[in-house]
């Protein structure tokens, strides 16, 4: 079975503009979450939602929303790119969402902000 | 909020010898669950601990729950090269939000 998939892979963009990352989970799993992996930290929690509801949301700003569409797969918006928001973003699956599932992370998209 | 906390951050061992790490919550938590980064990586799920003084083992690495649940240990007997990453622990907290410690990464001189 394929695990999570993320789209694009490496980004680059420059200050102020949006970009949309794409995340589409382990086939069966209803629930995807979103974080931020900045160099030398662990994943920061962003966003989890579940049967397309927002079930949970970190300390971002409101410049970060997401979605999730009735195939389960799941979009990250962010407008008004900052430097600061150059990361690794991870995109993880689970199947019911719970606090007791773990996460199968995506291979992430490396954004880069100029 | 809820804190996650593994000190330290990078640890160089020599090939063979033991490492132990440790990761300690500012809350109780209703399970810690542990993840592997490899360079260049995403983190990969390696095992979650659920019972107040729960011990799991995968080969060569075991994995404990304290009995308060507010802390976890990790240790790998006999590293190997392929032993190499950052490993994290993370525990749920409110809000679906789950909450990982900085990692420690982990260098083995062959």
């Amino acid at each position: 079975d394929a695990g999570v998939t993320q789209s694009p892979t490496h980004l680059i963009k420059t200050r102020g503009q949006h970009v949309t990352l794409r995340c589409s989970p382990i086939s069966g799993h209803k629930s995807v979450s979103w974080y931020q992996q900045v160099l030398g930290q662990g994943p920061q929690f962003i966003f989890q939602y579940y049967e397309k509801e927002e079930r949970g949301r970190g300390n971002f700003p409101d410049r970060f929303s997401a979605r999730q569409f009735p195939n389960y797969s799941s979009e990250l918006n962010v407008n008004a790119l900052l430097l600061g928001d150059s990361a690794l973003y991870l995109c993880a699956s689970s199947l019911t969402g719970t606090t007791e599932s773990f996460q199968y992370f995506g291979p992430g998209t490396r954004l880069l902000v100029l | 909020g809820q804190q996650v906390m593994q000190i330290p951050q990078y640890q160089h061992v020599q090939e063979g010898e033991d490492f132990t790490t440790y990761c300690n919550s500012s809350t109780t938590l209703s399970n810690i669950q542990w993840y592997k980064q490899r360079p260049g990586g995403h983190p990969v799920f390696l095992i979650q601990l659920v019972k107040s003084g729960e011990v799991k083992k995968q080969k060569r690495l075991t994995f404990q729950f304290g009995e308060a649940k507010k802390n976890s240990s990790l240790h790998i007997t006999a590293t190997q090269t392929t032993d190499v990453g950052t490993y994290f622990c993370a525990g749920p907290g409110a809000n679906s939000k789950l909450t990982f410690g900085k990692g420690i990464t982990l260098s083995v001189r062959p």
